[in-house]
């Protein structure tokens, strides 16, 4: 199993610009999570998703959306990037038990 | 108030040392609690796990939970430089809380 992965691995954006980050599970786990994190902080959750076609906001929502529509992918995507969206992204998936499991992450830079 | 306080560091030993980390929590509807490791440049990955009061010990680490007081602990013995790492508390009530981590360096 490759886990979870994400990408791309780094990203440099102007302002304005919009993306799509990349998020796929292969461990048939149905929950998924994106949270940012910022340099020396904890991590902040953004959109989270039960199920195929499920979503809800975290603490951090806006400026970012999500889809959900196969269990395995969870994009998140950012429009209008503003220079405060520069951190590393992190997404995760679990099961029914608790344990998170989370990919390489992403770090953005908005310029 | 944030859901969970974590101690912030950041925390430097000298190799050998013994580490406690720890971090509070406001909701006592929690009941699961978990520390994860984070290395540089990595996403975390889960170190210890509990939901009931009491300790739990694994190797050299050992989580310890006091709901009465919403206290959340964990021990490492015999730190070693590879123990170098962010330490992030966390609980989860549906989706997870997590504390801001300390970051902890261990000096041969």
């Amino acid at each position: 199993n490759a886990g979870v992965t994400q990408t791309p691995k780094f990203r440099i954006l102007k302002i304005g610009q919009s993306m799509t980050l990349q998020c796929a599970q292969d461990m048939n786990h149905n929950y998924m999570y994106w949270y940012r994190q910022d340099p020396g902080m904890g991590l902040k959750l953004i959109y989270y998703s039960v199920g195929a076609g499920i979503t809800d906001k975290g603490e951090v929502p806006n400026g970012y959306n999500v889809s959900r529509s196969t269990t395995e992918d969870f994009p998140l995507r950012l429009e209008l990037a503003a220079p405060s969206q520069t951190s590393v992204y992190f997404c995760a998936s679990r099961n029914r038990g608790d344990e998170q499991f989370f990919g390489p992450g992403t770090r953005l830079t908005v310029l | 108030q944030k859901e969970v306080e974590q101690d912030p560091g950041p925390l430097s030993v000298p190799e050998g040392a013994i580490v406690s980390l720890n971090c509070t929590y406001s909701n006592s509807a929690f009941q699961y609690f978990m520390w994860y490791r984070q290395y540089s440049r990595k996403g975390p990955e889960l170190l210890m796990y509990t939901y009931s009061s009491g300790n739990k010990e694994d190797g050299r680490f050992t989580a310890q939970v006091d709901k009465s007081s919403k206290y959340i602990s964990l021990f490492i013995r015999d730190s070693q430089p590879s123990d170098s790492a962010t330490y992030l508390c966390a609980t989860n009530a549906g989706k997870s809380t997590f504390g801001d981590g300390t970051t902890l360096t261990v000096k041969p």
